[in-house]
């Protein structure tokens, strides 16, 4: 069976700083990993998503993820964070043999000026 | 291209009574997902439609709550009798390809459903 971990429910940085939300998943086959966004009101966004091939991978609004396998990691970071950011973020799991996607707790995002 | 679109976007109903949320996939889409978050915890899978046929309905919580996807378009869940730990938020998520594990799935705005 798949899992994925947040660390971290809540999540503050200033507008400019770093941003790392981290995700770790436990996994007995080969993981698809991805990363989606909620922003208020609005549905689950796929912001990117890891399948095979290369292990650093960008996807929209600036962000990227590296999947380690070695720490079973799939962390998200920005290099500078924007106001527009702020939103709750979703790690979720799969692999080759459910299409279910499997779920962390969501890291909530802020901001500051 | 129309996104997934869900409705009502809220409902509030008293314990016992009966409420059906419905989903619109995108158009072509024949993987239909249904997950539920309840406040708190992480968003959980409840069923995946291919088609009109139920592919894995694993994550339903009990025979209160059922699913159909007419003609392999639109979904409806329904929920009857309703209870209190019922209430959170119903997301509909759809995506192309059958067999593709990796396919994306595109999701809805949800539905907020509160059991009182």
């Amino acid at each position: 069976a798949q899992s994925v971990t947040q660390l971290g429910s809540h999540v503050s940085v200033s507008e400019g700083a770093l941003v790392l939300l981290r995700c770790n998943y436990s996994s007995s086959v080969p993981p698809y990993l991805f990363w989606y966004v909620q922003y208020p009101n609005q549905g689950l966004q796929l912001l990117l998503k890891y399948t095979t091939g290369a292990t650093l991978v960008k996807g929209i609004n600036g962000f990227e993820a590296e999947f380690k396998k070695s720490e079973t990691s799939f962390h998200l970071t920005k290099p500078s964070a924007h106001m527009s950011d702020a939103a709750e973020y979703f790690c979720a799991v799969t692999t080759y043999n459910t299409d279910k996607l499997i779920f962390g707790t969501g890291t909530r995002l802020q901001v500051f000026p | 291209e129309a996104g997934v679109t869900q409705f009502p976007s809220h409902s509030v109903i008293e314990k016992g009574q009966t409420v059906t949320l419905r989903c619109d996939p995108i158009s072509g889409h024949d993987n239909l997902y249904w997950y539920r978050r309840v406040m708190g915890k992480e968003i959980k899978f409840l069923l995946h439609f291919v088609k009109e046929s139920k592919q894995d309905e694993s994550g339903m919580p009990n025979n209160r709550f059922l699913a159909e996807r007419t003609g392999g378009t639109y979904s409806t869940l329904k929920v009857q009798p309703a209870e209190l730990e019922d209430s959170g938020v119903y997301f509909c998520a759809s995506s192309q390809e059958s067999g593709s594990f990796e396919e994306t799935q595109y999701f809805g705005p949800g539905t907020r459903l509160l059991v009182l």
